[in-house]
């Protein structure tokens, strides 16, 4: 069955750059999705489609593609970034997979 | 702004059904081009698709679950619901609801999920 791979933990300190990446045969063809989850509250999605910012995410998030990878930038890394985060795409036939997750720690 | 919200048992007895509702607020789960969805995550893992279904009540599943759910709409209520059948311990994880986008491509709007345990 088709997969995501993500790394299991990022670690940055305030103010740096975290980049998340996610790997899969299907990316150069299929659009990527990126979650945010955090304890407790609505998982939010903060990049559609490889690249796009919904409206109300922070300009500091920004996705980017290459090849199979698409990667997840957040620049000048904030306390409250810190969550989980998850990317998600679909195979060919249609059903939805997702990575397993990358924990971001802000030091 | 619309809104989901999960409700249903927290606790259910394996071999049983599980049965959980998504009631929408702050928009009409029958307007045109809505899907609306379910996705779970066991505790300690990560997520996982459960299927997703059109307004118009044609439903899309996992295969890995395909022979044990059904998602269902009722427009009366603004409510979808899912129903998982022979539960066991593997089932037991946090689900959310969510609206997704005009597509079915992802996830727009999510729940805060209920955490169902499946336990005699």
């Amino acid at each position: 069955s088709y997969e995501l791979t993500q790394p299991p933990s990022v670690s940055v300190s305030p103010g740096q750059t975290a980049r998340i990446t996610c790997s899969g045969d299907a990316l150069p063809k299929q659009y990527a999705y990126w979650y945010q989850l955090k304890p407790g509250q609505a998982p939010v999605v903060v990049i559609y489609k490889d690249s796009e910012r919904p409206s109300g995410i922070p300009e500091r998030f920004s996705g980017s593609t290459s090849g199979t990878t698409v990667t997840l930038t957040i620049s000048g890394v904030q306390a409250e970034d810190e969550a989980d985060y998850y990317c998600q795409s679909a195979d060919s036939s249609g059903p939805w997979v997702f990575g397993g997750g990358t924990k971001l720690t802000v030091l | 702004q619309l809104q989901v919200q999960e409700s249903g048992p927290g606790l259910v007895k394996p071999s049983e059904t599980l049965s959980l509702t998504c009631t929408v607020s702050g928009g009409s789960i029958n307007s045109s081009n809505s899907y609306w969805g379910w996705i779970r995550q066991p505790p300690g893992k990560g997520l996982e698709w459960i299927g997703s279904i059109y307004y118009s009540g044609s439903a899309y599943y996992n295969p890995s679950l395909r022979s044990r759910v059904t998602i269902s709409v009722d427009t009366s209520k603004n409510q979808f619901s899912l129903k998982l059948r022979s539960v066991t311990a593997a089932d037991t994880a946090l689900y959310y609801c969510a609206k997704e986008n005009p597509y079915g491509d992802y996830a727009l709007y999510w729940g805060r999920g209920t955490l169902v345990t499946v336990s005699s």
